[in-house]
């Protein structure tokens, strides 16, 4: 059975410092993995989508890297902003449904 | 946004009330995903839909939990006899291909279920 591990659960950083967000999965057999950002209260929205035979997504300041042998991707957010603030999700797609980790909650201080 | 609708966005419920959760996405969308969200977790999987065919509902935590999409597109999800367990958020995220998840996956705002 996968599963979806997200360390540390809570992250706290000031304002123009690097977020780096850790997910692994014990299964390497995956298909894709997706980061999603949440807001209290609100829906998933999607970050990136990073293929199993990819090693790297970009997206402006959102950089997602994965590694399938050692069942671990890596979301780095460059120059955090108090914008930035909210809790991060990956998910994994292992046989056809995502499974996921039970997400990072970033806060961004000024 | 997702291109899918979900309502009511939020529900309160006594515990043993009957309540439905409704998705509705916009059209040519073949597959569709149920999740579970309890609070400060992850999503959990409960059911897919392909087209008007369930076939996998294995996330579904009890018999009291029933999900039907009569017409390949708007689902609802009823859970019978309301337990407190099942405050949650409820996550509908349809998809343009079949069976494999050929690319990001979008969820709707969420159905937040309360019950007291």
């Amino acid at each position: 059975k996968q599963e979806v591990t997200q360390i540390p659960a809570a992250l706290s950083v000031p304002e123009g410092e690097n977020l780096v967000l850790n997910c692994s999965f014990t299964d390497s057999a995956i298909y894709n993995l997706q980061w999603f950002r949440q807001d209290p209260g609100k829906g998933l929205t999607s970050l990136l989508l990073i293929q199993s035979s990819q090693r790297e997504q970009t997206s402006g300041r959102l950089n997602a890297s994965l590694d399938k042998s050692s069942g671990r991707s890596t979301l780095y957010i460059a120059a955090s902003q108090p914008g930035d603030s909210a809790t991060y999700l990956c998910a994994v797609d292992s046989w056809g449904k995502l499974q996921f980790g039970a997400g990072t909650q970033v806060v961004v201080t000024p | 946004g997702a291109g899918v609708s979900q309502s009511p966005r939020y529900k309160v419920a006594k515990r043993g009330q009957d309540v439905a959760l409704r998705c509705d996405p916009i059209s040519g969308h073949v597959s569709l995903f149920w999740y579970q969200q309890a609070l400060g977790q992850g999503p959990e999987f409960l059911t897919y839909f392909q087209n008007e065919a369930q076939l996998d509902k294995s996330g579904l935590p009890s018999d009291r939990f029933f999900a039907e999409r009569p017409e390949g597109s708007v689902s609802t999800l009823k859970i019978q006899r309301t337990q407190k367990e099942d405050s949650a958020v409820y996550l509908c995220a349809p998809h343009r291909g079949a069976g494999r998840i050929t690319g990001e996956l979008f969820f709707g705002e969420g159905s937040r279920l309360t019950v007291l």
